[in-house]
């Protein structure tokens, strides 16, 4: 699977949008771009997932570039709740596949 | 949405015992459930991919006889840490997938094991 690339930690400031970028630039044509977070001594949490248009759902947005090697995932309102490690995963579709985890981004939400 | 539902949260054991660790889906049939590692301040580590009806398959560096991997029906995988030592202290974690194609992994809250 491709390997991506995130910075170590971000902060943002509560009510403000925090945008998370994420390097994969040797993503397949059959990869998608997954967002999961993990708050601290909970299990992965889903967020969003996209192939290469832009997605939106409740919890976020996603923008994939258009030559698909980079991505950003977009929290529109960042709470203090937002706090936790946030993992951007590349995946191929059309198998039960697990996914590999890298380092993710701390995201640290502050009042 | 379909949820994954594990336990116990927590298990404190003594050295030298086992414990069984349960991942069930509760609204959906999981084909393939996989089990996770996770030290403290370090990432998620794949253990081993389960699925249902027959024997697991393990990550390298991970002995299938100590964690021992039954997925017997479509929504229940257990894990089992036989001989537990200090060493085997860690969160585990399982996740599920329903379908064969993108849909999103679930994951459990995870299990926090400490053997003393």
């Amino acid at each position: 699977d491709a390997k991506t690339t995130q910075p170590t930690s971000m902060d943002c400031a509560e009510g403000r949008a925090a945008n998370l970028p994420c390097n994969h630039s040797t993503i397949s044509g059959n990869e998608y771009v997954y967002w999961y977070r993990q708050i601290h001594s909970q299990g992965p949490q889903y967020i969003i997932h996209g192939l290469k248009n832009n997605e939106t759902n409740e919890m976020a947005s996603l923008i994939i570039t258009e030559d698909r090697k980079s991505s950003t995932l977009i929290l529109p309102h960042a709470t203090l709740r937002d706090t936790a490690v946030y993992y951007c995963i590349v995946r191929p579709s059309g198998s039960a596949r697990q996914l590999t985890f890298g380092s993710g981004t701390q995201l640290t939400v502050l009042p | 949405g379909a949820v994954v539902s594990q336990h116990p949260s927590w298990v404190i054991c003594k050295s030298g015992t086992s414990v069984k660790i349960e991942c069930r889906s509760l609204d959906f049939q999981a084909t393939t459930m996989f089990w996770y590692r996770q030290f403290p301040k370090q990432s998620l580590m794949l253990m081993a991919t389960s699925n249902e009806g027959s024997k697991a398959t393990y990550e390298q560096g991970v002995e299938k006889d100590k964690f021992l991997i039954n997925h017997a029906s479509l929504t229940l995988s257990t894990l089992t840490v036989t001989s537990a030592h200090p060493e085997d202290s860690s969160f585990y974690i399982c996740s599920a997938s329903d379908q064969t194609g993108n849909s999103p992994l679930h994951f459990g809250n995870g299990t926090r094991l400490t053997v003393t």
